[in-house]
């Protein structure tokens, strides 16, 4: 299956600013999505990542708050905006490949 | 939208005994149903799927079996081992390995 990586593995932030996190992969995919898994709790699928077009939200997640961008099949980011201790979780991008979806690493996200 | 409700929360079984975790799903429409595997700090692994025109898959020590008139599906382990312990996640999906909802997990723990 794909590698993925994600940028940062974890950071601590302050209320009120901005992150970016990275998700690389090692092959061109077609399918990626961004989840986030709060403290103790499942996964909750925020959007997917579309190339060339803007991401598809699901409810409850909007583009102001956690705008997305895909710019080619490997690689794509995910920004927390305006965040909230709310927001501390782990964000994990996925990829779908062979009819199966896979995880990257997480990144794990502390809001002060 | 799609739900699925995954039970027991938690589950302690001796090592060398099976292991069930079950899961329903809301959506008829749903046809791809994965388990993930994720030890602690660690990114969701998949361990085993089934699509919605097979009723049973085995790998190994694990299986999975779907009910879609009843609208659930299973995990089992046997033979656990203590590296067997983590938590599992069960997903549905109307989409193939797309859009994955999942269920609130399960923290298996096996005793030496």
């Amino acid at each position: 299956s794909a590698v993925i990586s994600q940028k940062p593995s974890r950071d601590i932030c302050q209320r009120g600013t901005s992150l970016t996190i990275q998700c690389q992969v090692d092959s061109q995919v077609t399918m990626m999505f961004w989840y986030r898994q709060q403290p103790g709790q499942s996964l909750t699928l925020i959007a997917t990542a579309n190339q060339g077009s803007e991401a598809t939200y699901e409810s409850g997640f909007v583009i102001d708050k956690f705008p997305i961008s895909r710019p080619n099949l490997t690689f794509s980011t995910l920004t927390v905006s305006n965040m909230s201790p709310e927001d501390s979780s782990i964000y994990l991008c996925s990829v779908g490949e062979g009819g199966k979806q896979f995880f990257g690493p997480g990144t794990r996200l502390t809001v002060l | 939208g799609e739900n699925v409700e995954q039970h027991p929360s938690t589950l302690s079984v001796q090592e060398g005994d099976s292991a069930v975790i079950k899961c329903t799903y809301s959506d008829s429409a749903s046809n791809y149903f994965p388990w993930y595997k994720q030890e602690l700090g660690k990114r969701p692994q998949l361990i085993i799927d089934i699509r919605s025109n097979v009723g049973e898959k085995k790998d190994q020590r694990i299986a999975v079996t779907l009910n879609k008139t009843a609208k659930h599906f299973s995990l089992h382990i046997t033979e656990t081992q203590p590296e067997d312990s983590a938590v599992y996640f069960c997903a549905a999906s109307i989409e193939g390995a797309q859009k994955l909802v999942f269920g609130q997990g399960t923290r298996l723990t096996i005793n030496p």
